[in-house]
């Protein structure tokens, strides 16, 4: 069985700073790890995905994520928030047969 | 098409109504995925299909929730005599491959009175 914790609900930063999120998997198999992002009233829009090539990869709207695979992690990072990163984002893990979500992270940006 | 859809985009139904969700997926997308989405929670997985198999529906909660892909392409969702319980967004989502991950629809909001 797959699954993704995200850790930290709700994060808050400072437009212009460092924006992390959280994400952990488990997986029985070599995973394929995925970001959406989700604005409200809408559907999830993908971020970035990892499907076992390189480790460090870059999304849309300036963000990347990293797979560490000693770790069990899959955090997505972005070197510097706008106003218009506020959103929900979600983290997903897919053994190639269907996806499950972790619970999300709502993303605050503050002018 | 160029995108998922979904119909209704809402719905409002009274308790004890059938309800029927329609989801048009990327036309040549053979995976097809539905999902429910409860308010300030993740999407959390109700079944799967390839083409017109139903490979995986074990995330129903329950023997009132029925979907079809009869031709492989078209889904419907339908859930029998509504509760509260059910109000929720359903997502669908369709994909070629993994390898290029998953492209949602914008949802139904169901919400049950």
């Amino acid at each position: 069985a797959q699954s993704v914790t995200q850790l930290g609900s709700h994060v808050s930063v400072s437009e212009g700073a460092l924006v992390l999120l959280r994400c952990n998997y488990s997986s029985s198999v070599p995973p394929y790890l995925f970001w959406y992002v989700q604005y409200p009233n809408q559907g999830l829009q993908l971020l970035l995905k990892y499907t076992s090539a390189a480790t460090l990869v870059k999304g849309i709207n300036g963000f990347e994520a990293e797979f560490k695979k000693s770790e069990t992690s899959f955090h997505l990072t972005k070197p510097s928030a706008h106003m218009s990163d506020a959103a929900e984002y979600f983290c997903a893990v897919s053994d190639r047969d269907d996806m499950r979500f972790g619970a999300g992270t709502r993303l605050t940006v503050k002018p | 098409g160029a995108g998922v859809s979904q119909s209704p985009r809402y719905k409002v139904a009274k308790r004890g109504q059938d309800v029927a969700l329609r989801c048009d997926p990327i036309s040549g997308h053979v995976s097809l995925f539905w999902y429910q989405q409860a308010l300030g929670q993740g999407p959390e997985f109700l079944t799967y299909f390839q083409n017109e198999a139903q490979l995986d529906k074990s995330g129903l909660p329950s023997d009132r929730f029925f979907a079809e892909r009869p031709e492989g392409s078209v889904s419907t969702l339908k859930i029998q005599r509504t509760q509260q319980e059910d109000s929720a967004v359903y997502l669908c989502a369709s994909s070629l491959d993994i390898n290029y991950g998953y492209t949602f629809g914008s949802g139904t909001r169901l919400t049950v009175v």
